[in-house]
């Protein structure tokens, strides 16, 4: 079965720094998902990934999947308290009606 | 104008009650899902409709059963609910294999 880590568990940053989360696959990705959740929230989309080696950014906030299509980062820069949250990896597999299986996500804390 | 939407938003209740949970999405998409979120975060699907048919039934007990009277509606219904039963049920739906969106949750206090 599709297995997702996430690392770090979790991160505490200083305002305005830069920082990096990465998702790792035991397996080649059909496709990987970056969301959002904020406490007591849903899931908020930000980004999905599908080819190897696709990067996207959106404001400040930029995931890249790498060639193989088993590893993806997502990159904050200057960090914000608004960005703060649990970010969780999904990822579907290679195949049709694949279920989104989760990683256990990362707690990022933001100090003003 | 929510695109996915839940009810109710809290629910607590006794064990050994029978309870639903309602989800309904405006966004015309074609897949819509039922996900539950234990105490530690970690997220797990549940089942998937697609045009109102099961695709997906993971390994949940048999007490749990999703109904999907159209599209736009998958509704899940709890009988005997138990201790282990509480959590975030979190509804969500997508076109396809595209991204899905996610509703606000119900969280489910079984007492």
């Amino acid at each position: 079965s599709q297995e997702l880590e996430q690392s770090p568990q979790s991160l505490i940053v200083q305002e305005g720094k830069n920082l990096t989360i990465n998702c790792t696959s035991s397996k080649t990705l059909y496709g990987l998902y970056w969301y959002k959740q904020k406490y007591g929230e849903g899931l908020i989309f930000l980004m999905m990934l599908q080819k190897g080696g696709e990067e996207k950014s959106h404001e400040k906030i930029t995931a890249k999947l790498d060639e193989k299509k088993q590893q993806s980062s997502l990159h904050i820069t200057a960090s914000q308290p608004s960005h703060a949250g649990i970010y969780l990896c999904g990822a579907l597999p290679t195949g049709a009606n694949s279920k989104l299986t989760f990683g256990k996500g990362i707690t990022l804390s933001v100090r003003p | 104008d929510t695109a996915v939407s839940q009810t109710p938003k809290y629910l607590v209740t006794q064990m050994g009650n029978d309870k639903s949970i309602k989800c309904e999405q405006n966004l015309g998409h074609d897949t819509m899902y039922w996900y539950k979120q234990d105490s530690k975060k970690f997220l797990k699907i549940m089942f998937s409709y697609n045009n109102k048919e099961l695709i997906i039934n993971e390994t949940v007990p048999n007490r749990f059963s999703p109904k999907s009277p159209d599209k736009a509606h998958l509704n899940l219904h709890i009988n005997s609910l138990e201790l282990g039963d509480s959590a975030v049920y979190f509804c969500a739906s997508s076109q396809g294999a595209n991204e899905q969106f996610f509703g606000p949750g119900t969280r489910l206090t079984v007492l």
